[in-house]
């Protein structure tokens, strides 16, 4: 089925440790972004991208990298882990960025990360 | 002060009871979205709204741009109905989508 497909789904880590969330679509979206998810506050931008090859931070970049090589893929690496980037990771996609109207959202399944 | 707030936080209802979650916001939109996420799981689109209203189902969304607010209704409440709403503002003007911090219904059967 289309939509996003986010990789993995649980991830333990500990201090110091760097990995990849993977993330991909195949609704030739321009809009992809990560978010995080954390208990009482609202989904936080984590980077974005507009399209192959142009990413932008958003509210909480620091610890996090980006790249956009291809339309499909918009992979998220934590360099160096902490414990305060324990937390549920979500991609997702949409047509238009949000300076125009996105159309509909698409979000993956989610990454639930936890560094100890 | 948060652009986007939702309420309540928390809602319990019962089997067949009519719901409402409210957003406000306080930017100027190009959309509004509704999103629904379930325990575990991840979060799915329900409605995009410009104006008006929109219908899916027992779902209905409405916005009304003046007052800068939108409601979710859901008709005949049932216990699969159960999961955490959101709603996200595209105010056009910012770089990114603002979200609001959910309100987490509870349908007992």
């Amino acid at each position: 089925n289309a939509g996003v497909t986010q990789t993995p789904k649980f991830q333990v880590l500990k201090t110091g440790q760097s990995m990849t969330l993977q993330c991909a679509q195949d609704m030739n979206h321009e809009y992809m972004s990560w978010y995080r998810q954390d208990p009482g506050m609202g989904l936080r931008l984590i980077h974005y991208s507009v399209g192959a090859g142009i990413t932008d931070q958003g509210e909480v970049p620091n610890g996090y990298n980006v790249s956009r090589s291809t339309t499909e893929d918009f992979p998220l690496r934590l360099l160096s882990a902490a414990p305060s980037q324990t937390s549920v990771y979500f991609c997702a996609s949409s047509r238009f960025p949000p300076v125009f109207n996105t159309g509909e959202l698409f979000f993956g399944e989610g990454s639930r990360l936890t560094v100890l | 002060k948060n652009e986007v707030e939702q309420s309540p936080q928390n809602l319990t209802a019962q089997e067949g009871e009519f719901i409402t979650i409210n957003c406000s916001y306080s930017v100027g939109i190009s959309a509004l979205h509704w999103l629904q996420q379930h325990p575990g799981g991840g979060i799915v689109s329900l409605f995009m709204l410009s104006s008006g209203k929109k219908k899916h189902g027992r779902l209905i969304a409405t916005i009304n741009i003046q007052e800068k607010h939108s409601s979710l209704h859901i008709t005949a409440s049932h216990p699969r109905d159960s999961a955490v709403y959101i709603c996200a503002v595209n105010s056009g003007s910012a770089r990114q989508l603002t979200f609001g911090s959910g309100t987490q219904l509870t349908v007992l059967p």
